[in-house]
């Protein structure tokens, strides 16, 4: 069955260092990945997106993730987090039969300064 | 930009009373959903919506919900009798088309509270 895993529930970085969140999929075709972040009391927003071509993808807010097919990985990377950043943070696969997304469990960043 | 509005932002009923949930999708979008996120536990598919029609359920969807466009910009979700395990954040989503190319809008979601 098709899954996401995202194997930290929390990760604490400190203002300035370097962020690294892991997913792991399982989806039997080519996956489709997103990144969303949730701010507190806000909804889904879509930091990016991967369909195909360039494994490395660029998001807004200085974000970007690899796609890693050996490694059914798809982790996103940001070189300096700011406090602004504090959020949770989901990985989710696309599924084309019935046009919709699995999430993982989500990552809860926090921003120490 | 344009973005998916959700109202209630809380919404708080007793256990056993129907509740209506409502989302103003973007205006040239044509595909609607709903997820929810149990507090703790993952964002849960339920529904998505074409055309006046369920495209797709899934399992949580049972008949205790409901979807309706009643007008041509509101989408609702209704829960007929709420039990205490229906308490959850409720995300209303949109999309100018199907697939992976046309990305999913969320809004800012309902927090239903079962008493």
């Amino acid at each position: 069955a098709q899954s996401v895993t995202q194997p930290d529930i929390h990760i604490t970085v400190s203002e300035g260092a370097s962020l690294e969140l892991r997913c792991n999929y399982s989806y039997g075709a080519t996956p489709y990945l997103f990144w969303y972040v949730q701010s507190p009391g806000q909804g889904l927003q879509l930091l990016l997106k991967y369909f195909s071509g360039d494994t490395l993808v660029q998001g807004i807010k200085g974000f970007e993730a690899e796609f890693k097919r050996s490694q059914s990985s798809f982790n996103l990377r940001k070189p300096s987090v700011h406090w602004s950043d504090a959020a949770e943070y989901f990985c989710a696969v696309f599924m084309e039969y019935g046009n919709k997304l699995v999430f993982g469990a989500g990552t809860i960043l926090r921003v120490k300064s | 930009e344009p973005e998916v509005t959700q109202t209630p932002s809380h919404q708080v009923t007793q256990m056993g009373q129907e509740v209506i949930l409502r989302c103003v999708p973007i205006s040239n979008h044509l595909y609607f959903y709903w997820y929810r996120q149990i507090l703790g536990q993952k964002v849960e598919f339920l529904v998505s919506f074409y055309n006046n029609e369920i495209s797709e359920k899934s399992e949580i969807f049972d008949d205790q919900f409901s979807v309706e466009r009643p007008d041509g910009s509101n989408f609702t979700l209704k829960i007929r009798s709420t039990k205490l395990e229906d308490s959850a954040m409720y995300f209303c989503a949109s999309s100018e088309g199907t697939g992976i190319k046309q990305p999913q809008h969320f809004g800012d979601g309902t927090r239903l509270s079962i008493l």
